[in-house]
């Protein structure tokens, strides 16, 4: 079945990067773009960027623009999210989730990985 | 940036009610409009996309309908399982945006 399962946890300091992984299986992986999606401790979701597997075209939220860099390992099916200068602002829920539809027009997503909890602070 | 504005913001409601949830669009996004169910500690599940069509497996209690800037998420008889919390999202220009999400409750 189409399973995206994302790396562990972690606890970063104000300041440092943080690199989360989405490794994809089930489907063939440079068919859809993967999106990361973010949500903070009882807030709604928020999207952060999309990136197109097979060629790495990128399109970011304006929000984070020049802090998140989407990138994509075809060898291993496995999609990266890398944030920067963190804040404790950042501390959430991170996802990944694949676009539901391989064409343009209608899109939607589905699935999604099971998240990672990015904590920061000092 | 679109914004999505839903109602309520949570409800109660009791096993076998008919739950009516809104979605309302700062502009037109035709029918790009998808729903999502959210239970504690997990990740959003899809349950329609393109406004009114059922995803594969979800309960044919779901439906959705609207375009343009007002949609609705409607659970015909509410379900134990189907205490959750419920989010509708643009997918019509980009920034994706989602809704502020409804949490719906055991009376």
């Amino acid at each position: 079945q189409v399973q995206l399962v994302q790396s562990g946890a972690e606890v970063k300091k104000p300041g440092a990067s943080v690199k989360v992984s989405c490794k994809a299986s089930g489907y063939t992986f440079t068919n859809y773009g993967i999106n990361w999606v973010r949500q903070a401790p009882g807030q709604s979701l928020e999207w952060m960027g999309w990136i197109r597997a097979h060629n790495g075209n990128t399109n970011y939220a304006q929000k984070f623009r020049g802090r998140v860099t989407l990138t994509t390992d075809t060898s291993t099916s496995t999609a990266y999210m890398e944030l920067k200068s963190l804040r404790s602002d950042d501390t959430a829920m991170y996802y990944c989730a694949r676009d539901g539809s391989e064409s343009y027009g209608h899109n939607w997503f589905d699935p999604w990985g099971q998240g990672t909890l990015i904590t920061v602070s000092s | 940036d679109i914004q999505m504005t839903q109602s309520p913001s949570s409800l109660s409601a009791s096993v076998g009610d008919r739950v009516t949830i809104t979605c309302r669009a700062s502009r037109s996004i035709s029918d790009h409009l998808n729903w999502y169910q959210q239970k504690p500690g997990k990740a959003p599940k899809l349950l329609i996309y393109a406004a009114s069509s059922l995803q594969s497996g979800v309960p044919s209690r779901f439906s959705g309908s609207g375009s343009g800037t007002d949609f609705t998420l409607t659970i015909s008889s509410l379900q134990p399982e189907d205490f959750a919390t419920y989010s509708c999202e643009q997918h019509y220009a980009t920034p994706w945006t989602f809704g502020q999400g409804t949490k719906v409750e055991i009376k």
